[in-house]
């Protein structure tokens, strides 16, 4: 069975500062890894997605995440925030080859003036 | 790209009532998901199919059950909805060899049991 853990379920931020979202997660198997975004009263958006190659991945928007598999986490990161990064952020695994999602709790960021 | 259709983005049902949420998906995606979303437990899966007729318990599957007799339609049942079943319900799509293997997000269903 795989798990997900977001180290902070809210995370507070000032316009321009850099923000790093914390994911750890646990599994058997290969993975896929993934983060979503998902903006007030609407669905879930794919941000980037880790599946092979670079443990660097660059996403929309200015994320990036970097996959670490000796400390299985997958963190976000952002240099510098804007006012519509406010928005809830989910991790997400799926075992490789299969297509089901196990999500973390989300992060809520908000970003101040 | 991509669209996944939801049928309706607010609901309100009493108790006891047989609910349908509708899922629509127009990507010939194999895969089709039933996510529960609830505040502080990220999202959590009901049901999936990887297949037309087929179906597999997620999760969290009691008090729900699923349809898929297309492979564009995927059917979330609550046979007879509960209090404990209000919530926001995300249906999801996505192929196995395209896309990366991505899921696709419907913009959800705000469910509200009386």
């Amino acid at each position: 069975a795989q798990s997900v853990t977001q180290l902070d379920s809210q995370v507070p931020v000032f316009e321009e500062a850099p923000v790093e979202l914390r994911c750890n997660y646990s599994s058997s198997v290969s993975v896929y890894l993934f983060w979503y975004v998902q903006y007030p009263n609407q669905g879930l958006q794919l941000l980037l997605k880790y599946l092979s190659g670079s443990t660097l991945v660059k996403g929309i928007n200015g994320f990036e995440a970097e996959f670490n598999k000796s400390q299985t986490s997958f963190h976000l990161r952002k240099p510098s925030v804007h006012i519509s990064d406010t928005a809830e952020y989910f991790c997400a695994v799926s075992d490789v080859g299969a297509g089901k999602l196990t999500f973390g709790q989300g992060t809520i960021l908000t970003v101040h003036p | 790209d991509v669209k996944v259709t939801q049928s309706s983005r607010y609901l309100v049902k009493r108790t006891g009532e047989k609910v349908f949420l509708e899922c629509v998906q127009d990507m010939d995606h194999e895969n089709m998901f039933w996510y529960r979303q609830d505040p502080g437990l990220g999202l959590r899966l009901i049901y999936f199919s990887y297949d037309v007729k087929m179906k597999e318990k997620g999760d969290i599957p009691e008090g729900y059950s699923v349809s898929r007799e297309k492979k564009e339609r995927f059917s979330l049942i609550l046979e007879s909805a509960s209090t404990n079943q209000t919530s926001m319900y995300l249906c999801a799509s996505s192929s196995p060899s395209r896309e990366g293997v991505v899921a696709f997000f419907g913009q959800g269903t705000r469910l509200t049991v009386v």
